[in-house]
């Protein structure tokens, strides 16, 4: 079936430390992926995406790791601020033309 | 470049009404997918159009329905409203339709009381 989803409910990191966000799927047939950030009150906010023919790719202070063989997709941020504190979705686009969306990760940051 | 303008912010209907929500998609985007956003289920998606044509559905019921203008523009209207509607409701706007970035509007928190 189709689903997606993130093995944390909540993730606290101390600032300036590395964050690890971890999303598992099902589908095979999938893809394209995407990781959004949620503030609150806010809509989701883009952040990264890689295609199924890749297995890494960055961008400022964030790394999208996708591993086909586990259906296994992480998002990782570097020197985690504050701001960065916000409830985190993976989504995954396959042959249906929709995103299904991951229940969301808290990252709380702490100073 | 505007992003995605989702108005109103806030809604307070009874239930049995009607409501009629609406989306204005980054310009030169012309996919425009609504989303529902609730605490117990996460985000669903609800329907997707493009090119003023529903192009995917989600598995809600009839009461919820959409539309797109030659303009890009989109609405979505729920109809005879129940408590379980309130949720708050996301559009995304793409530039094309299937695998491409999708940016979100700040949403419409409808509350059915």
């Amino acid at each position: 079936g189709e689903s997606v989803g993130l093995h944390l409910p909540t993730l606290s990191v101390q600032e300036g430390d590395n964050s690890i966000i971890n999303c598992a799927y099902s589908n095979s047939a999938s893809d394209y992926f995407i990781w959004y950030k949620q503030e609150s009150g806010k809509g989701p906010q883009f952040i990264i995406d890689i295609r199924s023919n890749m297995d890494k790719r960055q961008g400022q202070r964030v790394t999208v790791l996708l591993n086909k063989t586990v259906k296994h997709l992480s998002l990782q941020i570097a020197a985690t601020q504050p701001g960065d504190s916000a409830v985190y979705f993976c989504a995954e686009n396959g042959n249906t033309g929709k995103l299904i969306f991951g229940q969301g990760t808290t990252l709380q940051v702490k100073p | 470049k505007a992003g995605v303008t989702q108005t109103p912010r806030y809604l307070i209907k009874t239930r049995g009404q009607q409501v009629t929500l609406s989306c204005s998609p980054i310009s030169g985007h012309r996919s425009v997918s609504w989303y529902q956003q609730t605490p117990g289920q996460g985000l669903q998606f609800l329907f997707e159009y493009f090119s003023e044509t529903q192009r995917n559905k989600g598995n809600f019921p009839g009461r919820f329905s959409g539309r797109q203008f030659s303009n890009s523009r989109s609405e979505m209207n729920v109809s005879t409203l129940e408590l379980g509607d309130s949720a708050l409701y996301l559009c995304a706007s793409s530039i094309a339709q299937g695998t491409t970035e999708a940016f979100f509007g700040q949403g419409t928190r409808l509350t059915v009381v």
